[in-house]
Parts: structure tokens; C-alpha cells; sequence
């Protein structure tokens, strides 16, 4: 069974710092996905990582994949407090014909002043 | 356009009834999927539909099901609640045929408390 984990579980950071999110999958997959919730509202999609050494960015957020490592990192450049939310990474498990996205246990992220 | 719609919003149950959630995906998607958000366990997948048939299904006993409509809307149901069903149960679409493995636009959830 496919198991994915992020580190760290809650990160408290400065505005202004920078920050990376690690998550790492136990088994092959060729589809990584980035998606951030705010409290008490849905997920919303910030990346789709398709092959190895993909990167991707959108403002201060960067997006990377090893899957040689089964690692993708989410990098955060000189936080700002509205990037205050949880992270998960989502990887795509294909088995026996059918397809699952597993989910990461998510990274809180509070940026304070 | 407007984005994945699910109704209701908010719902409280007791133990052993029955419920049933509703979700319309954004126009034009065909595929929707459900997945239940608890603290414990966190985002899980429960089941993808497209074209009305269940494609792929998660490890959710069978008191979870579901269904999709012609107009691609879809409903989950959950019978003989138990308490620790409670949780936020978000839908989502996808336009392509490729369901989850296509990138998915969530609704807004569903909080049901069982009680």
C-alpha cells in the first residue's frame, strides 16, 4: 500500500523566511500534486508534477519532484502571512486498474510578523 | 463558471440512520470523486465515477456508495452511521476522462456529524 508523508506536520515560520515541505511516497508514481486548504474551506490546486526533476512556480511558491527519491518538495520564498494555510501532497496510485490519490497527513504552516 | 457545488453544506445524523450527500461538478466535467476528510485519518478516497459507472473505489466498507446521474451530478450515501463516519466529505471534478489522475476541482464539503 502506497504511504505518503510530510514533514514537518506544523511549521511556524517568520514573514520574510524562507521554508521548504518535504513529502515522500513509498512507491513508484508518475503524478504528484500540491494542493492547499485554509481552515474550514475545500482544497484548492496549486501544482501537478508529472515527470522526474519537473519544477514548477507560482509566486512564492516552488514545487519540485525526484522520483527517483519518491520525494517532492514544496519551497516558500520570503513567506508572507497569507500564506498561512495546510499543505498536502497528493500522489497518484495506479494499481490493478484502478487509480487512487493517496494524501499526504498535510503541513500547517502559520506565517507570523 | 461556476465551481464544484455540494449540498448540504452542514448535517448532523444520529447513529444507525442513513444520509445522502449531493455534488455538481463544474460544467462540462464528467468525472467526480469523493473523499472524506477526518482529524484521525485525514484526506482518504473513497470512490471515482464517470460516465455514471464507479471506476476506481478506495477501502470504504460497503455502507459507502455511491452513484452518478446523466448530467454527471453525483451522490454518495452512507447507511447505519456510526459515529466515527462524522467527518468533512469533499467532492471533486475533472474534466478528462483520466478521473484522479487529472487535475481535480473540489467543492466546498459537506461536515456531517453523527451523533
Amino acid at each position: 500500500e502506497l504511504k505518503v508523508e510530510q514533514n514537518p506536520l506544523f511549521l511556524s515560520m517568520q514573514e520574510g523566511k524562507n521554508y521548504t515541505i518535504y513529502c515522500n511516497y513509498s512507491t513508484t508514481s508518475d503524478r504528484l500534486y500540491w494542493y492547499r486548504q485554509d481552515p474550514g474551506k475545500s482544497l484548492e490546486s496549486l501544482f501537478v508534477l508529472l515527470s522526474n526533476g519537473a519544477v514548477k512556480q507560482e509566486g512564492r511558491l516552488m514545487a519540485s519532484l525526484d522520483t527517483k527519491a519518491r520525494l517532492s518538495t514544496l519551497h516558500i520564498t520570503a513567506a508572507v502571512h497569507d500564506l498561512s494555510a495546510t499543505y498536502f501532497c497528493a500522489v497518484l496510485m495506479a494499481r490493478d486498474n484502478t487509480d487512487k490519490l493517496i494524501f499526504g497527513t498535510g503541513t500547517r504552516l502559520q506565517v507570523f510578523p | 463558471k461556476a465551481g464544484v457545488t455540494q449540498t448540504p453544506r452542514y448535517l448532523i445524523k444520529t447513529r444507525g440512520q442513513q444520509v445522502t450527500l449531493s455534488c455538481s461538478p463544474i460544467s462540462g466535467h464528467r468525472s467526480v470523486s469523493w473523499y472524506q476528510q477526518t482529524p484521525g485519518q485525514g484526506l482518504q478516497f473513497l470512490f471515482e465515477y464517470f460516465s455514471e459507472t464507479q471506476r476506481n473505489k478506495g477501502n470504504f466498507p460497503g455502507r459507502f456508495s455511491g452513484r452518478q446521474f446523466s448530467n454527471s451530478r453525483s451522490e454518495m450515501n452512507v447507511s447505519t452511521l456510526e459515529l466515527g463516519d462524522s467527518a468533512l466529505y469533499l467532492c471533486a471534478s475533472s474534466r478528462g476522462s483520466k478521473g484522479v489522475a487529472d487535475t481535480q476541482y473540489f467543492g466546498p464539503g459537506t461536515r456531517l456529524t453523527v451523533l
